[in-house]
C-alpha cells in the first residue's frame, strides 16, 4: 500500500516554530519529499530526506524521520506570512516512478 | 536555468477544441512527467517520459495525448474534453530518468472546459 496521511490544517502565530505531520505505509519507500504550494502555483520541492537517515536540517527547515513508526515531520522555525501554503507529504518507492502524496496540509500563519 | 516553464498560464476550451500544453525544461533532465491537480487535492500521475520515451500511462483517456518531441520538452495535446477534465495541468521533470529522482514542478496551465 502506498497510503500517505497528513492532518489537514494547521494555525499558527507568526514567529513561532510549525510542525507538519505524516504518515507512510509503506515499508520500502527510500525517499520521503515536502512540498509547498502557494495559491494559484505550481509545486516547490523544500526538501527531502532518504529513508535511511533521522533527520535532515536546512536553514529553518527540519525533517525528522521516524522508520519504525513511518512518521515524518517538517518543523519550521520562526515561521513567516510568507509560509502560509498547503505542505505536501510524498514518498517514492523502488521501482517506481509515481510519487504518493498525501492530502495536503493548509497551514495559516496569523499575525 | 533552474526552473520548469508551462505555457499557457490559463487555457478555456470548448468541448470540441483541440488545444495543446506546453512544458518545457534546460535543467538537462532525462525524465518528465504530466500531472493533473483538482482544487484542494494532491497532483494525480498521468504520464512519464523517461530519456523521451513513455515509461508509464496511468491509463488515461485518449482524449489526452502526450508527446516528448526532445529531452528538453513536453506536450499534452487535448480533443474533445469533459467539463470534469477542468483542473490545474502540472509538469515536473527529474535528473535521471529513473525512479527515486526528486520531481521539480511547473507552475500549471489552469485549464478550463466549457
Amino acid at each position: 500500500g502506498e497510503d500517505v496521511e497528513q492532518s489537514l490544517f494547521l494555525s499558527v502565530r507568526e514567529g513561532d516554530s510549525s510542525v507538519i505531520n505524516c504518515t507512510y505505509t509503506d515499508s520500502s519507500s527510500t525517499y520521503l519529499y515536502w512540498y509547498k504550494q502557494e495559491p494559484g502555483a505550481g509545486l516547490q520541492l523544500l526538501t527531502y530526506i532518504f529513508s535511511n537517515m533521522d533527520m535532515k536540517q536546512d536553514q529553518r527547515l527540519t525533517v525528522l524521520l521516524n522508520k519504525k513508526d513511518k512518521h515524518l515531520s517538517l518543523r519550521i522555525a520562526d515561521t513567516q506570512t510568507g509560509d502560509s501554503a498547503i505542505y505536501f507529504c510524498a514518498e517514492s518507492v523502488t521501482n517506481d516512478y509515481k510519487l504518493s502524496f498525501g492530502a495536503g496540509t493548509t497551514v495559516t500563519v496569523r499575525a | 536555468d533552474t526552473e520548469v516553464t508551462q505555457t499557457p498560464k490559463h487555457l478555456v476550451m470548448g468541448m470540441t477544441n483541440k488545444k495543446s500544453l506546453k512544458c518545457e525544461q534546460h535543467m538537462g533532465h532525462r525524465a518528465m512527467y504530466w500531472y493533473k491537480q483538482k482544487a484542494k487535492k494532491p497532483p494525480e500521475l498521468m504520464f512519464v517520459y523517461s530519456y523521451e520515451k513513455l515509461s508509464i500511462n496511468e491509463s488515461v483517456p485518449s482524449r489526452f495525448s502526450p508527446e516528448c518531441p526532445n529531452s528538453s520538452l513536453l506536450n499534452l495535446h487535448l480533443h474533445a474534453l469533459q467539463p470534469e477534465d477542468s483542473a490545474l495541468y502540472l509538469c515536473a521533470s527529474s535528473p535521471q530518468g529513473r525512479e527515486l529522482d526528486e520531481q521539480y514542478f511547473g507552475p500549471g496551465t489552469r485549464l478550463t472546459v466549457t
